[in-house]
């Protein structure tokens, strides 16, 4: 399958400051990767999607403000959690779907990255 | 936007048995993939499977798209197989919607 790589696997930050986690596709182009937030024993929740060149979109709830997205080349798409208080410790996880063509097809996800905000 | 149940919402299991995991979703969809992650929270793809049924050496997967459910088959249960199960679907989209996943515990 295809290969999408997190970084960092986890990040402990003051209350404050920014953070700044990377995704990458390893062995493919992505025109679209997915940002996804998990608490505890809870299940995934889409936070945006992250399209090249271009804004992103992002879910109902979702600061736009707070969780800024950047895609800017075909294997890169990076998440910084702006002024990151204890509420927005949670595990992060981006994916990304093999080719372009069609509106459907298999996903593939990062590692996932752990924040947590003291 | 689409509904997505998992049962059971927890399943122990001694090491060797069989079982089996639902997913249902309340709309039509031409995307689902059932995922396995690990107690370190990475997701592990398991199959494509939004028609049909595959296997993959003990696990294997059914999806009934015009009933709305699909299932996961786990055979001979491994200790490693411990974790929780998520399947995920989409609807003329990208846009994977979780379900709520299953916990599956195995002991020896």
């Amino acid at each position: 399958g295809a290969v999408v790589s997190q970084h960092p696997s986890w990040v402990i930050c003051k209350s404050g400051t920014s953070v700044k986690i990377e995704c990458r596709s390893l062995d493919f182009q992505a025109t679209t990767m997915f940002w996804y937030r998990q608490f505890p024993k809870q299940s995934l929740m889409l936070m945006a999607t992250s399209n090249e060149g271009s804004k992103a979109t992002y879910e109902q709830g979702v600061e736009k403000d707070k969780f800024l997205i950047n895609h800017a080349s075909l294997t890169l798409s990076t998440l910084t959690v702006t002024s990151a208080h204890p509420e927005d410790s949670s595990f992060y996880i981006c994916s990304a779907r093999v080719g372009t063509s069609g509106i459907s097809g298999e996903l593939f996800f990062g590692e996932g990255s752990r924040l947590t905000v003291l | 936007g689409i509904q997505v149940e998992q049962s059971p919402p927890d399943l122990i299991l001694q090491e060797g048995a069989n079982s089996t995991l639902r997913c249902n979703f309340s709309d039509s969809v031409n995307n689902l993939q059932w995922f396995h992650q690990n107690p370190w929270g990475q997701l592990i793809n398991l199959f494509y499977i939004p028609s049909g049924t595959k296997q993959n050496g003990r696990l294997s997967a059914t999806t009934v798209a015009t009933e709305r459910y699909s299932l996961l088959y786990i055979s001979s249960s491994q200790t490693t197989d411990s974790g929780v199960y998520f399947c995920a679907v989409s609807r003329n989209t990208d846009k994977l919607i979780f379900g709520t996943g299953t916990r599956l515990q195995v002991f020896p």
